[in-house]
């Protein structure tokens, strides 16, 4: 069974349309992130949601806006596309807040033409 | 969070240890030293973590300096499929969670 799950894999589109990436876990955590992977590879926090709760928030443009129905989803929703938000979205999960792994999912790669 | 420093990239042959280095000098008391590696076009996978202590899983083993600014990662008998970036990350206790990559570290496993 797929541990954490993101649809789309990957994902183009055109400047300006707005999109959304889903992410489910089955693990029964707590505590969920948005990561973000650009061209020269660099991984970077983008939210935390723990319990529904936004806990963590890394100054990312507020055309970014995740979304958790629940505790074992959590979406991202991108308004008003632009080239620089070409990248891959790593989704992932943890027990809790504390020290506990986390797993990642495959990752959406996001393609702004 | 605490900077660590890492080599850009190494080779190991199959079957050998892989030993990683990951420098953290300016580490904390209330930090952990976690390792994750990433293989091409995958998420971020969990290898190991430690505060202090030595640490042994079934996937590596992690050695921490007795004063904390560095630490080895070893992968006792690496495989091709241990070909990845391996990144070095040190997070603040009850940080809620936030891992802050660095460049990581290339390595490739030979034949």
């Amino acid at each position: 069974d797929t541990a954490v799950s993101q649809t789309p894999k990957y994902l183009v589109t055109q400047m300006g349309n707005d999109k959304s990436i889903k992410c489910e876990q089955n693990l029964g955590h707590d505590t969920m992130y948005w990561y973000k992977q650009d061209s020269k590879k660099f991984l970077k926090i983008m939210f935390s949601y723990n319990n529904k709760e936004l806990i963590i928030n890394e100054t990312v443009p507020n055309r970014f806006s995740p979304k958790s129905p629940d505790k074992a989803h959590l979406n991202l929703h991108i308004n008003s596309l632009e080239l620089g938000d070409s990248a891959v979205y790593f989704c992932a999960s943890s027990q809790d807040r504390g020290f506990n792994e986390q797993f990642f999912g495959p990752g959406t790669r996001l393609t702004v033409l | 969070d605490a900077k660590t420093t890492q080599p850009p990239s190494m080779d190991c042959a199959e079957g050998r240890a892989a030993n990683l280095p990951c420098n953290h000098s300016t580490i904390s008391g209330n930090e952990y030293v976690y390792w994750y590696r990433q293989i091409h076009s995958q998420g971020p996978q969990y290898i190991i973590h430690g505060l202090k202590n030595n640490e042994t899983n079934e996937m590596a083993s992690l050695i921490i300096t007795e004063d904390r600014k560095s630490s080895t990662l070893i992968l006792p008998h690496a495989t091709l499929r241990d070909t990845a970036v391996y990144y070095c990350i040190v997070r603040v206790v009850g940080s809620w969670g936030k891992l802050q990559f660095g460049a990581g570290t290339q390595v490739v496993v030979t034949p």
